[in-house]
């Protein structure tokens, strides 16, 4: 079964230093990845996606993620964090099989200090 | 491009109770999903849809909780009798379909039961 793991609840960093969220994974195919953002009171805006190709996907509101197949992981990364990025961060995955559910881990919360 | 659509926006009910949401997908979108999230966890997929046909509704508890989607577009999730633990924001999301799609959502109705 496929699965999603998010591994801290919680990440604190400084406005303007570089900002790295986890994710790992679990599929029995080929992963279809992506990453969601959730603003209080609002539901989820979609990020980004990896499908396939280069490893380095860029996304919305200059986010990035780092597809590796060896780790299974896809970890979001920005290069400097902004205040206006404190928000709730979901991984999702895709199985590439007959349902193509969407699977989500359990989020972490993003906190930028000024 | 009009977004997903969801009604009503809150909802309190008392336990036993039924209630019943409302969503309408982004137009064109094939795939359809109802998500329950608890406050501070992750969303949790209750069913999906490939245009009018379920695809996955596993993890819906099908003893209280019912959706149908008429005419491969709109949308309704039903809870009969609601319990204490329903209480949740019930997450609606629309694809266009396939692995390699991306999910849309609404902003979701929260749901108090008392």
């Amino acid at each position: 079964a496929q699965s999603v793991a998010q591994p801290e609840d919680q990440v604190n960093v400084a406005e303007g230093n570089p900002l790295t969220v986890k994710c790992t994974y679990s599929v029995s195919g080929n992963p279809y990845l992506f990453w969601y953002v959730q603003y209080p009171n609002r539901g989820l805006q979609f990020l980004l996606k990896y499908i396939t190709g280069d490893n380095l996907v860029k996304g919305s509101y200059g986010f990035e993620a780092e597809f590796n197949k060896s780790q299974t992981s896809f970890h979001l990364k920005k290069p400097s964090a902004l205040v206006s990025d404190s928000a709730l961060y979901f991984c999702a995955v895709r199985d590439g099989g007959a349902t193509n559910k969407l699977i989500f881990g359990t989020g972490t919360l993003l906190a930028v200090q000024p | 491009e009009a977004g997903v659509a969801q009604s009503p926006r809150y909802k309190i009910i008392e336990k036993r109770q039924s209630v019943a949401f409302w969503c309408n997908p982004i137009s064109g979108h094939a795939t359809l999903y109802w998500y329950q999230q608890i406050l501070g966890q992750g969303p949790k997929l209750l069913i999906q849809f490939q245009n009018n046909g379920v695809v996955d509704d596993s993890q819906l508890p099908k003893d209280r909780f019912s959706a149908e989607r008429l005419k491969g577009v709109d949308s309704t999730l039903k809870i009969q009798p609601a319990k204490l633990e329903d209480s949740a924001v019930y997450l609606c999301a629309s694809s266009l379909g396939g692995e390699r799609t991306e999910a849309f959502f609404g902003q979701g109705t929260r749901l108090t039961v008392v």
